[in-house]
């Protein structure tokens, strides 16, 4: 099985600030990686597919780059609504693996 | 606009068995795969199965082999997952999700939540 880790487990940020969460891969999986923000309470909600690709409706603040083992997620300006759960996940190979999720916090 | 209502979650004692329905809206149902994935409380995601469009592919996480099956109507655009021999480890909220054209998840239910305890 693919193993996800993502880096870091948590972070604290500020409104405005840029994010940056880490997602690598036990083996190479092309571009076949996919992110996901999660609220309280609420379904996940796609982000990025094809580990650059936006989600129709998802605004352009989100970012994805990478391929191979090593991936990012960028938030370019945190706002209030972002303040979630990041999960990466690799749909190269089954079983179909997600990371361990990134909690963003507000500082 | 894709609409998945998921259905049929509950508590179930350990051994039991459970169907859950996902009612899909919104699109041609008949043209996609569709997946479940479940999260047990307060930790992360996790895969369960799919199913390809016509039904005639099929794929597991390895802990619920021989124990779920997951199948589709397409003429009731229904996605469905029969439990059974559930164990604890099996709760969790089950998630219905559409897989875009590319192969990843891109639409989510609201989820379904079920318990297995005694």
């Amino acid at each position: 099985d693919i193993q996800m880790t993502q880096s870091p487990s948590s972070l604290s940020a500020s409104v405005g600030d840029r994010v940056t969460i880490t997602c690598r891969a036990s083996q190479d999986i092309s571009n076949y990686l996919a992110w996901f923000q999660q609220k309280a309470g609420k379904a996940p909600k796609s982000l990025i597919y094809a580990a650059s690709s936006l989600q129709s409706g998802v605004p352009s603040k989100f970012s994805g780059s990478g391929s191979g083992t090593d991936f990012t997620l960028t938030i370019s300006s945190l706002q209030p609504e972002d303040f979630a759960t990041y999960y990466c996940q690799q749909y190269n190979s089954y079983p179909w693996t997600f990371g361990q999720g990134t909690k963003v916090e507000i500082k | 606009e894709v609409q998945l209502v998921e259905s049929g979650g509950g508590l179930v004692q350990p051994g039991g068995s459970l169907r859950l329905s996902c009612a899909a809206s919104g699109f041609t149902f008949s043209s996609y795969w569709m997946s479940w994935v479940r999260q047990a409380p307060g930790k992360g995601l996790e895969w369960v199965a799919n199913i390809k469009q016509d039904g005639s592919e099929k794929y597991f996480v390895d802990s619920v082999k021989g124990r779920f099956t997951i199948s589709k109507d397409n003429a009731k655009n229904s996605l469905y997952l029969q439990m059974n021999s559930l164990r604890a480890e099996d709760t969790a909220v089950y998630y219905c999700v559409r897989l875009g054209e590319l192969d990843y998840f891109e639409y989510w239910g609201q989820g379904t939540l079920v318990t297995v305890s005694s």
